[in-house]
């Protein structure tokens, strides 16, 4: 079965600063998909951005950019020129790419961006 | 694009009543999955349904179940109601193609008394 570990429960950043969020995984398989959600106060589930894992290439969507590291099964989300409305929980999420859509989340991190 | 429809958003119940949740997925997305979130576990997934079959199922008791519908909306229902069912239970739904991401609903906060 694959796990998701977030080490960091909280973390805080200054307004317009960039901040790091943690998450490794564990997995026999060799082909899957790595996702990060945000869930602000309004509970909504929100995609921030998704790796494939076949592809080098890190993904990047805006301020938000991540460091895929097969080898070390290790998928971190950086935010860049953070901002009050980037306040929320994140969680990084796994999927298997064997053809079902079930996603194992970790346990989340907060994140308060002060002003 | 109307997103994914989750009714009611609060509910509350007594222990041993049973309850239904539904979810309207988004036009197009054949796949619906549900997911119970609590401050103890975390985000847990519940089942997978794909044109109206289960695909998937995690580890909950049977009081659990669920069904999809031909225009793939689907429910979940709870029976015999206990304490520890109280949560936020989440909605998802997918195209089902490659990399395509789940997308949530706003979710369905059930409180047990």
């Amino acid at each position: 079965a694959q796990t998701v570990t977030q080490s960091q429960p909280e973390m805080s950043v200054q307004e317009a600063e960039t901040v790091t969020l943690s998450c490794t995984y564990d997995t026999s398989e060799s082909d899957y998909y790595l996702f990060w959600y945000k869930q602000p106060p309004s509970r909504q589930m929100i995609l921030v951005i998704r790796q494939e894992a076949y592809k080098q290439q890190n993904a990047t969507e805006n301020r938000f950019s991540v460091n895929f590291q097969k080898a070390a099964k290790s998928f971190s989300l950086k935010i860049s020129d953070s901002q009050l409305g980037d306040a929320a929980m994140y969680f990084c999420a796994y999927r298997s790419a064997t053809g079902n859509e079930k996603l194992t989340f970790g346990t989340g991190t907060r994140l308060t961006i002060i002003p | 694009k109307a997103g994914v429809t989750q009714t009611p958003r609060y509910l509350i119940k007594t222990r041993g009543q049973q309850v239904t949740l539904s979810c309207s997925p988004i036009s197009g997305h054949r796949s619906v999955s549900w997911y119970q979130q609590t401050p103890g576990q975390g985000l847990q997934f519940l089942f997978e349904y794909f044109s109206e079959t289960q695909r998937n199922k995690g580890n909950f008791p049977g009081r659990f179940s669920g069904r999809q519908f031909s225009n793939s909306r689907s429910e979940m229902n709870v029976s015999t109601l206990e304490l520890g069912d109280s949560a936020l239970y989440l909605c998802a739904s997918s195209l089902v193609a490659g990399n395509q991401p789940q997308h949530f609903g706003d979710g369905t906060r059930l409180s047990i008394l």
